[in-house]
Order: structure tokens, then sequence, then C-alpha cells
């Protein structure tokens, strides 16, 4: 069964300061697609970025990358120089590419604050 | 902007009422899926649709939910005989069958609440 795990429940960083948010996931499907999300106070799910299980490279996107480390099993989300907009729930997830079973499975999240 | 466009924001009912909300996901997309999220947690997979075809269900999904999408562009989502478990926030998402990988794009969402 696939299974995406987050252990920081909450995490305080100073602005303008880097942060990694941390993610491992778990799925016997040998293709797959990684992703992260955040989710603001109001609620809506705002999507950040997106690994191919077979890219060779870490995806960046801004200010935004995603350490992806396919050994281990990780997909950590590494936000570069921290904003107060920033503060929000963030959600590691993952989908079986060619599976028919299209759902996104979500981890339990991290609330990153961030400090002025 | 054309995104996810779910209705209601909110919802406040009676236990036992029936509630029904709707998403009208991003006009080029073919896929659309129904997530519920409790406070403190991540969603979690209801259902999906391939244009009008109903093509998996959670077993979250209990009998008295029901979910439809018609001529496979807006979607509705039914609860009967509400209950208080059932308060959550009931996300629609949509995306493309195009190209790669594809992100899931989220409305806003429906918060439901049973008093």
């Amino acid at each position: 069964a696939q299974k995406i795990t987050q252990t920081q429940p909450g995490m305080f960083v100073q602005e303008k300061e880097a942060v990694t948010l941390d993610c491992t996931y778990d799925t016997s499907d040998p293709s797959y697609g990684l992703f992260w999300y955040k989710q603001p106070s109001s609620g809506e799910m705002i999507f950040l970025i997106y690994q191919g299980s077979y890219d060779q490279q870490n995806a960046t996107e801004g200010r935004y990358s995603l350490n992806f480390q396919k050994a281990r099993k990780s997909a950590n989300l590494v936000i570069s120089a921290s904003q107060l907009g920033d503060s929000a729930m963030y959600f590691c997830a993952m989908r079986a590419a060619y599976s028919s079973a299209s759902k996104i499975i979500f981890g339990s999240g991290t609330r990153l604050s961030i400090r002025p | 902007d054309t995104g996810v466009s779910q209705d209601p924001r909110h919802k406040i009912t009676k236990r036992g009422q029936n509630v029904t909300f709707r998403c009208d996901p991003i006009s080029e997309h073919n896929r659309l899926y129904w997530y519920r999220q409790t406070l403190g947690q991540g969603p979690e997979f209801l259902t999906y649709f391939q244009n009008e075809a109903q093509l998996e269900k959670s077993r979250l999904l209990s009998d008295r939910f029901s979910a439809e999408r018609p001529k496979g562009s807006f979607s509705t989502l039914e609860i009967q005989r509400t209950e208080q478990g059932d308060s959550a926030m009931y996300l629609c998402a949509s995306s493309s069958t195009v190209g790669a990988d594809q992100p899931q794009h989220f409305g806003d969402g429906t918060r439901l609440s049973i008093l």
C-alpha cells in the first residue's frame, strides 16, 4: 500500500531563512509522481511542485525545490529565502503514475510558521 | 481566472438532512476528484471521474454518499441523512490527462458543519 509520512507536525523559521520540510513515502509501484501542496488558513490547496520518479534532476519552481532521494524514498521540500506569506500547512502527496487508480495519497501535513 | 469552483463555500445543516455540493472543474480538464479533509489531517480520496464515468470510489464513500458528473462537466456530491461525522471540508480537484503526470488543481472547498 502507498503511504506518505511527514514527521514534522509544526516548524518555526525566521523570515529570510531557508527551510526544509521532510517527506518520506512508501510504494511498490515502479513509476509514481510526488507533489507538494500549500494550504493557507483560507483553505485552498495550492499546487507547488511535482517530481516524477524517473526524472533525473530534482524539480525546481522559483523559491521551491524538491530534494528527491529515490533510494531513501524521500522527497523533501526546500523553500529558500522564506517569506511571511509562506506560513501555511504543507502537504506532501503521491500518485502512482501508471495506475488506473488516479487518486492522490496525502501526508498529514506540516504547519510552517515564519517569524518576522 | 477559470480555476476550480465549488459551491457553496459553507454549509450548516441539522443532522439527518440531505446536502448537495457542486463542483465546476477547469474547463479543459476531463478528470474530476472529490476529497474529504477533517481538521488537522490531509485530504482523503473519495471518488473520481474521467469525463462522465465514475472510475473509482473509496470505501469512505458510504451508501449515503453519491456523486455524479452527468455531462462530463460539473459534478455534484450528495450526502443523505447527514451525521455528525460528516462534518469536514469537501474538496474538489480536476486535472488533465494530456502530457506527463498532471497535478490536480483544487477548488476552495465546501465546509460542512452538522449541528
